[in-house]
Formats: C-alpha cells, structure tokens, sequence
C-alpha cells in the first residue's frame, strides 16, 4: 500500500459540533503531517508527529486537537470551530525528515 | 523565519512555448520540493531535490536547485494543456523530528491552445 488515505472527503459541521478527521498509511513512515489549506492559498502546517509523538504544533487553536494512536493511523478532532476554519484538511507522512506524501483531503465547511 | 518567494504567480502561456518558474529562499537549505495540484485536488509530489546543483528532469519539466543563490526553478518546455495547474515549491527546514515544509505562494498555471 503506497498511499495515504483520509476520511471523510467532505464534512460540513457546525460551531458546536464535534467531528474527527481520520488519516491512515500504511508505509511504515514514521512521521506524520497535518496542513490546512484555503482556497488559492499554499499548504500551511499546522501539526507534526514524529514516532508517535507530537513534535511540532505551530500554535494552531486548542479546538484542533491531534491524536496519534498508532504507527499508521493520525487523527484530529474538532470542537466548537468558527466558520473561518472552512478549509481543506490535508493529511501528510514521511519515512523520516524528507519527501512527504499527501493525501487526498478532507473538505470542511463549518457553518 | 523563512520566507519562501515564487513567481511569477499567474502564468498564461500558449501551448509549444517555454517558460520558467522561480522560488527563491531566505535561509540555507539544501532541500527543496516541488509539487502540483489540480483544482480541489491534493499535492502531488513531482521533484525531490536534495544538493546543490541537482537538476532533475520528467517529461516537459525540469527542475534544479542552486543553494549558493537559494534558487529553484522550475523550467517547462513545449507547454501543453495537462499542464494547467498550480506549481508549489517548498523548503525543508529539516528537523530530527521530521521535516518542516514552508510553501511558496504556488505559480497558477494556464496553457492556452
């Protein structure tokens, strides 16, 4: 298996709700990437876990909330998020500290 | 902080012509990705380039990398329409604790017939 999967492709929430992206490969890549993404605009990361553990948060909202459960599986929970984190949710893996593989993205819409 | 320049931002070309694509960096790194994406779509990686002086070449694109100059393009010959797309550079400011990619702005490519 040489890709990363995320699910679901779309989700459209509302400012209380609380839904989860789910990210898997299945590469043995030992680090793993979440970026949002607006429309027209670069990639921005927003998290990095390296062997299972959070090594970067780039000061994103504490509605974000990752959550490595294991080697191959990335998740990020979402709570009470405002209509402005609309975005494309892109999901990443690497075998260590190069080339990153992007998944497909899930699409939200926070009304 | 790194800044990551690309440009131009918009390119319209003809189909057949050349063109080149320019990212340009503020701080060392001998690494540096390129990638594509379609409208809606996710990145697709196209070049990896990891020393200076590496040049690497996939059809009608050919990428290279000058470290000295932090200096990337992204050069295209004989357009053709499929390769209408958004063109993303990006640096990594290599951690032990995985990569740290900064994106260029992205080029948003047109190629007319």
């Amino acid at each position: 298996d040489t890709e990363v999967t995320q699910t679901p492709k779309h989700l459209v929430m509302g400012m209380t709700n609380k839904k989860s992206l789910k990210c898997e490969q299945h590469m043995g890549h030992r680090a793993m990437y979440w970026y949002k993404q607006k429309a027209k605009k670069p990639p921005e990361l927003m998290f990095v876990y390296s062997y299972e553990k959070l090594s970067i948060n780039e000061s994103v909202p504490s509605r974000f909330s990752p959550e490595c459960p294991n080697s191959s599986l990335l998740n990020l929970h979402l709570h009470a998020l405002q209509p402005e984190d609309s975005a494309l949710y892109l999901c990443a893996s690497s075998p260590g500290d190069n080339e990153q593989f992007f998944g497909p993205g899930t699409r939200l819409t926070v009304l | 902080e790194l800044k990551v320049e690309q440009n131009p931002l918009f390119l319209s070309m003809q189909e057949g012509k050349n063109y080149t694509i320019y990212c340009n960096y503020s701080t060392t790194s001998d690494r540096l990705y390129w990638y594509r994406q379609d409208p809606g779509k996710s990145l697709e990686s196209l070049f990896v380039l990891l020393s200076n002086g590496a040049v690497k070449q996939e059809g009608r694109l050919m990428a290279s990398l000058d470290t000295k100059a932090r200096l990337s393009t992204l050069h295209i010959t004989a357009a053709v329409h499929d390769l209408s797309a958004t063109y993303f550079c990006a640096v990594d400011m290599q951690k032990t604790s995985g990569s740290r990619l900064t994106f260029g702005e992205g080029t948003q490519l047109t190629v007319n017939p």
